[in-house]
């Protein structure tokens, strides 16, 4: 079993806030890093599917990084509005493996 | 167009009642997953199936059974249910290691 590890758990920012929150996973036999974003009550979407160390990834105000070496990737989010307001999983897919292990989480509540 | 299609969307179980929960896509994905969602651990990995005629479990398999019915259709059985099993149940699909689509979910309440 994968260990997937995601900080912090729970965030509250204002609106206008930028914020960042962390992935952590192992680093030997690392071949993707997929991030999504989960509304309550609605299906998770994905977000960006990363593979390169040193990848960098933009979409609109949300943005991601990843170190395959050190096992971690960051995702960033720019100017928090409140429909950002969601829970962002990450997911490390293993070389050789089809199976997709979610970490539990970070969920974000942003303030108007 | 419909992607990943999940019936029932709500279904309601008594202690050691059956059923199926459905899945079809229709995007010609090889591979097919069921998660379910448990509160404060996100999305738990039941079983997925790589390519037709192969399943492998995943992180909470025990309960359930699957079936890869074919290229299209991944089926969730549960054969008693038991109230731990109440969940939000979501199946995906993707092909190689892109990203996974989901279906809208299924709401199961087991009494």
């Amino acid at each position: 079993i994968l260990n997937v590890e995601q900080s912090p758990q729970s965030l509250h920012v204002q609106e206008g806030d930028s914020t960042n929150f962390t992935c952590s996973f192992p680093s030997s036999n690392f071949y993707a890093l997929h991030w999504y974003r989960w509304e309550t009550a609605k299906s998770p979407e994905a977000l960006f599917v990363m593979t390169l160390n040193g990848d960098e990834k933009k979409k609109g105000r949300i943005s991601a990084t990843l170190n395959t070496k050190e096992g971690y990737s960051y995702l960033y989010i720019k100017g928090s509005q409140p429909e950002d307001s969601a829970t962002y999983l990450c997911a490390p897919s293993p070389s050789g493996y089809n199976k997709l292990i979610f970490g539990a989480g970070t969920r974000l509540a942003v303030h108007p | 167009n419909a992607g990943v299609t999940q019936t029932p969307k709500f279904q309601v179980l008594k202690t050691g009642q059956s059923m199926t929960l459905q899945c079809a896509q229709d995007m010609n994905h090889n591979s097919m997953y069921w998660y379910r969602q448990d509160p404060g651990m996100g999305l738990r990995l039941i079983y997925y199936s790589a390519s037709e005629g192969t399943t492998d479990k995943g992180e909470v398999p025990n309960g359930y059974n699957v079936s890869r019915l074919n290229k299209r259709e991944f089926s969730l059985r549960l054969e008693s249910a038991a109230p731990s099993q109440t969940s939000v149940y979501f199946c995906a699909s993707r092909i190689g290691n892109e990203k996974l689509l989901f279906g809208s979910g299924t709401q199961l309440s087991v009494l």
